[in-house]
This record gives structure tokens, sequence and C-alpha cells, in this order.
């Protein structure tokens, strides 16, 4: 079975702290997201990475940053945390797939809390 | 703009009963994939089935049925025999064509199965 691991369940952090989540994935995925969930909006596109130390920007990337320097591992780093970014945070991976059928497997997402 | 629309925020259904959760999209794509996912209370993100847009037989796994409108832009999701650990949100999601599988997610439905 696909396995994707998140660092925390929770995380309770202060405003201005560098903030970093890490995912793991072990199944050799090229592919590996990271998106962010709140109610109401689904779930949305911060980074993606494709290859190792490769990444592109998704559909709300200020305020974050990301890493990929192993191809099982993506960390997603949050420079200077702010109240707006408690959310649930989640990471996926995936094959690379030209027909898009290629399904994406999550890990059991982190929720953060920015006091 | 490429979009999911989920319009229905709630729903409930009787145990054993059928239910239908409506999901459209909006691409000018021609390939492209049509996903839903379950999300327990738990968290995770659990993948049910998925949908081809140049697939001619409707995607079928176990209760789990997609009903793909094409003209209409619509694939919605029937669960026969509800059970109560059917009970969780439920999104719909799209990979247009174009590389890395990126997932566009609806806002999701909450799906409450009463005894």
């Amino acid at each position: 079975d696909v396995k994707v691991t998140q660092s925390s369940r929770y995380l309770v952090k202060r405003t201005g702290e560098k903030v970093f989540l890490e995912c793991v994935q072990d199944m050799d995925h090229e592919n590996m997201f990271w998106y962010r969930q709140d109610p109401g909006l689904g779930l949305r596109l911060i980074y993606f990475s494709y290859d190792v130390k490769m990444k592109e920007k998704g559909d709300i990337p200020e305020g974050y940053s990301v890493s990929r320097e192993k191809k099982e591992r993506f960390s997603l780093i949050l420079e200077s945390a702010s109240t707006n970014q408690t959310s649930m945070y989640l990471c996926a991976s995936s094959l690379i797939s030209g027909g898009g059928r290629e399904t994406q497997y999550f890990g059991p997402g982190t929720r953060l809390l920015v006091l | 703009a490429q979009k999911i629309t989920q319009t229905q925020p709630g729903m409930f259904v009787q145990e054993k009963e059928a239910v239908t959760l409506d999901c459209t999209y909006d691409t000018s794509d021609q390939s492209y994939g049509l996903f839903w996912y379950k999300q327990p209370s738990s968290g995770e993100m659990i993948f049910l089935i998925y949908q081809g847009s140049y697939d001619e037989q409707n995607a079928t796994e176990g209760r789990y049925s997609l009903n793909f409108q094409k003209a209409r832009k619509s694939a919605n999701l029937v669960i026969s025999a509800s059970q109560l650990g059917d009970s969780a949100m439920y999104f719909c999601a799209m990979i247009p064509s174009g590389g890395y599988n990126k997932l566009i997610f609806g806002a999701g439905t909450r799906l409450a199965v009463h005894p």
C-alpha cells in the first residue's frame, strides 16, 4: 500500500514563527503536492514538485515555500507564520502520467493553529 | 477557468438507501480525469472512483458509481445501500490535461447517514 506520512497531526505556533511541515512517501512517486483545506473552499494547491529540487507554484503560494532535497520527502515552510495560515494542510503524492489517470495519495493531514 | 462545483454543502440519507452527490465541472480541455474522494472525520483523503473523459462506460467501484454526463459536464457520485460509515465529506476533483496531475477540487459535500 502507498503510504504518505506527515510529521505532525496537530501543531500550535505563534505569529512570526518559522514553521516546517514534513511529508514523506514510500512509493517512489515523482509528484508531490501540498494543499491547504478550509471550510467551504475545498482543497487549494499551494506548491507541487515533479522531481527532486524542482518546484512549481500552485494557486495560493504566497507566504509559503517548499523544499524537495530527496525524492521521498517534500517540506512546506511558513517563513513567518500568520493567523490567516491557520488551516488543515494535506500532502499528497502520485506517479507521473501523461494521461492524467494517476490517483493522488494523501497523508493524514496537519491541523495548524497560529496564535 | 477550470472549476469544480458542488452545490450541496450537506446531505443526509437513511441507512440502506441510495444517495447522489452532485458535481459539475468547467473545462475546455478534451482530455481530463474526474475523481471522487472521501474524507472521514479523521482527516485522511480516501480515493473512491475515477472517470476519464474518453471512457465510454460509467465507472463503478463496489457501492460507488459515477454518473458521467459529458455533454452536461456533470460527474455525480452515486452511493448505493448507504452505511453509517459513509458519513463523511466527499470531494469531487478534476485533473485537466497538461502535466503533473494537478487536482482541482470542489468545495465538498458533507454526507450524514442516519440509522
